[in-house]
């Protein structure tokens, strides 16, 4: 079994500045990690995930995430936020199986709201 | 195209009551997945499909809760004897398969279940 660990479950800056959100798993099998993003009264939408190869994985709305396997972390960053980017934001892992096919369902963490302020 | 979908987007209901909730994944999706998402917390694992069968339902918390997708397609979650404890937002999401690692998860915009 894997778990997922988001270290803030709030994190608040201000427009235009740097930010990073902090994912941990634990896992005993080789995995596969996602980063979804919730706007208010919206389903999950994926940023970005890593399957494999390069360890620097970049998505949508400019985010990107760094995969450090001697860690057990996936943390996501952005250079530079926009009001827009105020959501919750979900690291979630799927086990990865022997043969590069996915496992299916998704273990989540708790979740770390992002509070852009101008 | 059209995304999930998912009916009602807000149940309330009385302790003791059954309640259907109901998904209609992106065509041609043949994995199906149900997670419940409780305040403050990120989506747990109930169930997934891959075609009609149940290929994976160790997230079920109890016999209460039960999940049917007799066609392939649209799916229902069925929970008796509804507890104030289910009270969440039941998230449904499909994938083209669930064999590729490759296949995104899409989500749909949940239904909130509210058990008085």
């Amino acid at each position: 079994a894997q778990s997922v660990t988001q270290l803030d479950s709030q994190v608040p800056v201000f427009e235009e500045a740097p930010v990073e959100l902090r994912c941990n798993y634990s896992s005993s099998v080789s995995v596969y990690l996602f980063w979804y993003v919730q706007y208010p009264n919206q389903g999950l939408q994926l940023l970005l995930k890593y399957l494999s190869g390069s360890t620097l994985v970049k998505g949508i709305n400019g985010f990107e995430a760094e995969f450090n396997k001697s860690q057990t972390s996936f943390h996501l960053r952005k250079p530079s936020v926009h009001i827009s980017d105020t959501a919750e934001y979900f690291c979630a892992a799927q086990r990865a199986n022997a043969g590069g096919t996915s496992y299916g369902k998704l273990t989540f963490g708790q979740g770390t709201i992002l509070t852009v302020h101008p | 195209g059209a995304g999930v979908s998912q009916t009602p987007s807000n149940k309330v209901t009385e302790k003791g009551k059954y309640v259907e909730l109901r998904c209609d994944p992106i065509s041609g999706h043949t994995a199906l997945y149900w997670y419940r998402q409780s305040l403050g917390q990120g989506p747990e694992f109930l169930i997934y499909f891959q075609g009609t069968g149940a290929a994976d339902d160790s997230g079920l918390p109890n016999d209460r809760f039960f999940a049917v997708r007799p066609e392939g397609s649209v799916s229902t979650l069925k929970i008796q004897r509804t507890e104030r404890g289910d009270s969440a937002v039941y998230l449904c999401a499909s994938s083209l398969t669930s064999g590729r690692s490759t296949d995104t998860q899409y989500f749909g915009p949940g239904t909130r279940l509210t058990v008085l």
